[in-house]
């Protein structure tokens, strides 16, 4: 699989600021990322698949206006969360998808206070 | 169609026994089945995948059994340590094709005591 890093792992931000969290795959260039979001004590929820030079594909019920991807390079891709509110606050998790493998970030933290 | 179902939700076990995690699923195009090993605050960790054209494969401790005409699969974790004490995932998703879903089961506690 790849070597996925992603960054931060911890964010506290206020209501109504805006979060960017980075998703890197360090070792193959992925035309392809993942992004999940993950409540306490419940599975992996798939939020959007992110493509590389074009728009990203949202699942149903995800608001593509909320939650901004960008995938500007093979190597990057960026989750915004745009005017953070207390109920987005949760665990986000992006992953790389190489052949069959599937590997994931450590994921971030994101606490909206 | 898209569910992957797994049990139990909470699993405890003594140092030494053998940990059964169970996942049934529908939609026969699935033909790749991970596992993952998450630890708080971190993310899913791949422990071990098989594909329906065997009907087990073990790595270690750790064996997928794999029950194609039931849709069923499991995971055994022989001699189970404390160290093993994290929560469990089962996914499938039709492997290796460019932008394809893997979709996970509802995950599985295990808590391991010495």
């Amino acid at each position: 699989g790849a070597v996925v890093s992603q960054h931060p792992s911890r964010v506290i931000c206020k209501s109504g600021t805006s979060v960017k969290i980075e998703c890197r795959s360090l070792d193959f260039q992925a035309t392809t990322m993942f992004w999940y979001r993950q409540f306490p004590k419940k599975s992996l929820m798939l939020m959007a698949t992110s493509n590389e030079g074009s728009k990203a594909t949202y699942e149903q019920g995800v608001e593509k206006d909320k939650f901004l991807i960008n995938h500007a390079s093979l190597t990057l891709s960026t989750l915004t969360v745009t005017s953070a509110h207390p109920e987005d606050s949760s665990f986000y998790i992006c992953s790389v998808q190489r052949g069959e493998r599937y590997t994931f970030g450590s994921g971030t933290r994101l606490t909206v206070v | 169609q898209q569910q992957v179902k797994q049990s139990p939700q909470s699993l405890i076990v003594q140092k030494g026994g053998i940990s059964i995690i169970n996942c049934a699923y529908e939609n026969t195009a699935f033909d790749y089945f991970p596992w993952y090993q998450q630890f708080p605050g971190k993310g899913p960790a791949l422990l071990i995948a098989i594909r329906p054209d065997v009907s087990e494969k073990k790595e270690g401790r750790f064996t997928i059994s794999f029950n194609k005409s039931a849709k069923q699969f499991s995971l055994h974790i022989m001699d189970s340590q404390p160290g093993d004490s994290a929560t469990y995932f089962c996914a499938a998703s039709h492997g290796g094709r460019n932008t394809d879903k893997l979709i996970f089961g509802t995950g599985t506690r295990l808590q391991v005591f010495p």
